[in-house]
């Protein structure tokens, strides 16, 4: 079974600066997808940037940018130029390759704290 | 707002009530999923129904039934709960083709669920 792990329960950052998520993973798979999900306080999940595991360039939305190492199955999230806004539960998660019902396999979350 | 809604967004019932969570949503997706976040732990996903068909129960206590009417709406039916299943619950939706292409999951604000 696949499993996602994200070894930092909680971190901070001042704003404006740059902070990196760490994500590991453990699939037999050779085709799947990671995404990363920012869950602010009290709002809803939200989609901050996917990846396509057959894609070696490295996935970029503004200022959220992931290094994805295939061969040592990791998938950090860097956040660049930090804002309070980006204060949030951030979720690594893995999908299968699966056609039909597909699910998504999430790590524990980290806790980011964006402070002034 | 990510075009999931969910009510009620808070609820407090006793272990002998019955009530129900409601999910519907505005993207004409095919997919539609219940998950279980709890404190520390990662989303468990409970449910997933494709195309109004339920394909995934994850041993989920017969205590929770999913209900999903047609494709925009789900619902999760609650009878004699226990207290550890205070949680917050998540409601997700996607467009799913069959030859798995890791399309994104998008989440509604979730019920907060106390059960007493």
């Amino acid at each position: 079974a696949q499993t996602v792990t994200q070894s930092q329960p909680e971190m901070s950052v001042q704003e404006a600066e740059t902070v990196t998520l760490s994500c590991t993973y453990d699939t037999s798979e050779n085709n799947y997808y990671l995404f990363w999900y920012k869950q602010p306080p009290s709002r809803q999940m939200i989609l901050v940037i996917r990846q396509e595991a057959y894609k070696q360039q490295n996935a970029t939305e503004n200022r959220f940018s992931v290094n994805f190492q295939k061969a040592a199955k990791s998938f950090s999230l860097k956040i660049s130029d930090s804002q309070l806004g980006d204060t949030a539960m951030y979720f690594c998660a893995f999908m299968p390759p699966q056609g039909g019902s597909e699910k998504l396999v999430f790590g524990k979350g980290t806790k980011l704290t964006v402070n002034p | 707002e990510t075009g999931v809604t969910q009510t009620p967004r808070h609820l407090v019932m006793g272990m002998t009530n019955k009530k129900s969570l409601k999910c519907e949503q505005h993207l004409g997706h095919n997919a539609m999923y219940w998950y279980k976040q709890s404190a520390k732990k990662p989303l468990e996903l409970m449910f997933v129904y494709n195309f109004k068909e339920q394909t995934e129960n994850n041993s989920v206590p017969s205590r929770f039934s999913p209900e999903c009417p047609n494709s925009s709406h789900l619902f999760l039916h609650l009878h004699t709960l226990q207290p550890e299943d205070s949680a917050l619950y998540l409601c997700a939706s996607s467009q799913v083709s069959g030859g798995g292409a890791g399309e994104t999951q998008y989440f509604g604000p979730g019920t907060r669920l106390l059960v007493l």
